[in-house]
């Protein structure tokens, strides 16, 4: 089945700066890409997602990367703000199969 | 438009108990997912149903069973519970039996003692 890595674990950086997080899956069959981001008892908030026929996506701050050939995508966060903070997780699927996820990055936005 | 609702927000039982978990989907939405999230880790799929109809399972015991009506809303029942049954459990909802554009409830919190 599907396996998502994810790095890194853990993730600090200036309020300002750019924040990046990659991942990896091991099913080239795979076709859909989201992002999700949890808050301290919230459950995941969608931020953002990719489909397989498209390499980059953007919205405001935030942008995915995707690179089929080395089945890696990444989650780009520009001009951090203090409410970036939180657990970021990707995940992996395709067609009607399950979601399968990384095993999250908490990102620290320090003022 | 609400989002998805979970019930109850926190529940502790004791091993060997059963327990029943409740979730109602986006209105409009006829596929329901559940996830378990142990703490630290990423969302783990138990189930999807759409229409009414299971779609897809993970790798659970059967001790773990689901079940969706026909207003959409799901239930997730497990027996006999163990210590390790303790964590998060996510209800998702979306449109399609595609897994497209998941939207995640808050949570029941279940700890097993």
């Amino acid at each position: 089945g599907e396996n998502v890595e994810q790095h890194p674990s853990t993730l600090s950086v200036q309020e300002g700066d750019s924040a990046v997080i990659k991942c990896t899956y091991s099913d080239s069959a795979s076709n859909y890409f989201p992002w999700y981001k949890q808050e301290l008892g919230k459950g995941p908030q969608l931020i953002i997602d990719i489909r397989s026929n498209v390499g980059e996506k953007k919205d405001q701050r935030i942008a995915v990367t995707l690179n089929k050939t080395a089945k890696h995508f990444s989650l780009h966060i520009t001009e951090t703000q203090p409410e970036d903070s939180a657990v970021y997780f990707c995940a992996a699927s395709f067609g009607n199969e399950k979601l399968t996820f990384g095993t999250g990055t908490r990102l620290t936005i320090i003022p | 438009d609400a989002g998805v609702t979970q019930s109850p927000t926190h529940l502790i039982k004791t091993r060997g108990q059963q327990v029943t978990l409740r979730c109602s989907p986006i209105s409009g939405h006829k596929s329901v997912s559940w996830y378990q999230q142990v703490l630290g880790q990423g969302p783990q799929f138990i189930f999807q149903y759409y229409e009414k109809e299971e779609r897809g399972r993970g790798n659970f015991p059967d001790r773990f069973s689901a079940r969706q009506f026909p207003n959409y809303s799901s239930e997730l029942n497990v027996n006999a519970l163990l210590l390790g049954d303790s964590a998060l459990y996510l209800c998702a909802s979306s449109t399609l039996v595609q897994v497209r554009e998941q939207y995640f409830g808050p949570g029941t919190r279940l700890t097993v003692t």
